[in-house]
């Protein structure tokens, strides 16, 4: 069975630039959660993506877009950066309708905004 | 208030000895609740997840749901160095969809 996996690990971006940070869920999750968590702090629900389609969305502004593939992957889109984005980004992959839907995080991605 | 708080920590124990790490959560209607660990530069792992009340246990983890006193519990038996970590609490809210609300993590130091 495959975990979840991220790319890039690491990611250093200047204030106004763009990114695309991207998951590829466990085997068999059709679910996929994206977090960000700051330094210090617990993660913080960004979106959740179901059958290609936004499910859910948390606190967070409008430049912060995402993606779900056919696959089951998907893509975290962060438009003019700031400096407070700098955070490890997770993606956690799930399988609704199993009774305990538990969520499994990916190695995650770390953004530095300079 | 927040909807899901955590001492923030040290929690400082001997090695063997048995770490208990708490959570408080505000929402009442809450069903699902998780503890996750998460070392340092690393992402949260998960190690328990609980729904009824009671105790749940696995190997040297045990959690505890109480939900009339909205209060979830890991106790960690024969603590090892390679348990310190920080330990999240998680807690899915009531309602709508597979959102997890964490608190800021406990983090435990186990000292030999």
């Amino acid at each position: 069975e495959t975990g979840v996996t991220q790319s890039p690990t690491h990611l250093i971006k200047t204030r106004g630039q763009q990114v695309t940070l991207r998951c590829s869920s466990q085997s068999g999750h059709n679910t996929v959660s994206w977090y960000q968590q700051a330094l210090g702090q617990g993660p913080q629900f960004i979106f959740q993506y179901y059958r290609e389609e936004e499910n859910g969305r948390g606190n967070f502004p409008p430049r912060f877009s995402g993606l779900q593939f056919p696959n089951y992957s998907s893509e975290l889109n962060v438009n003019a950066l700031e400096l407070d984005d700098s955070a490890l980004y997770l993606c956690a992959s799930s399988f609704p309708g199993t009774w305990n839907n538990e969520q499994f995080f990916g190695p995650g991605t770390r953004l530095t905004v300079l | 208030q927040k909807e899901v708080e955590q001492n923030s920590g040290p929690l400082s124990v001997p090695e063997g000895a048995i770490a208990s790490l708490n959570c408080t959560y505000s929402d009442r209607g809450s069903q699902s609740f998780f503890w996750y660990r998460q070392y340092s530069g690393k992402s949260p792992e998960l190690i328990m997840s609980i729904y009824s009340n009671g105790d749940k246990e696995d190997g040297r983890f045990t959690a505890q749901l109480n939900k009339a006193s909205q209060y979830v519990s890991l106790l960690i038996r024969d603590s090892q160095p390679s348990d310190s970590a920080t330990y999240l609490c998680a807690v899915r809210l009531s309602g709508g969809y597979n959102k997890l609300i964490f608190g800021a993590g406990t983090r435990l130091a186990v000292h030999p």
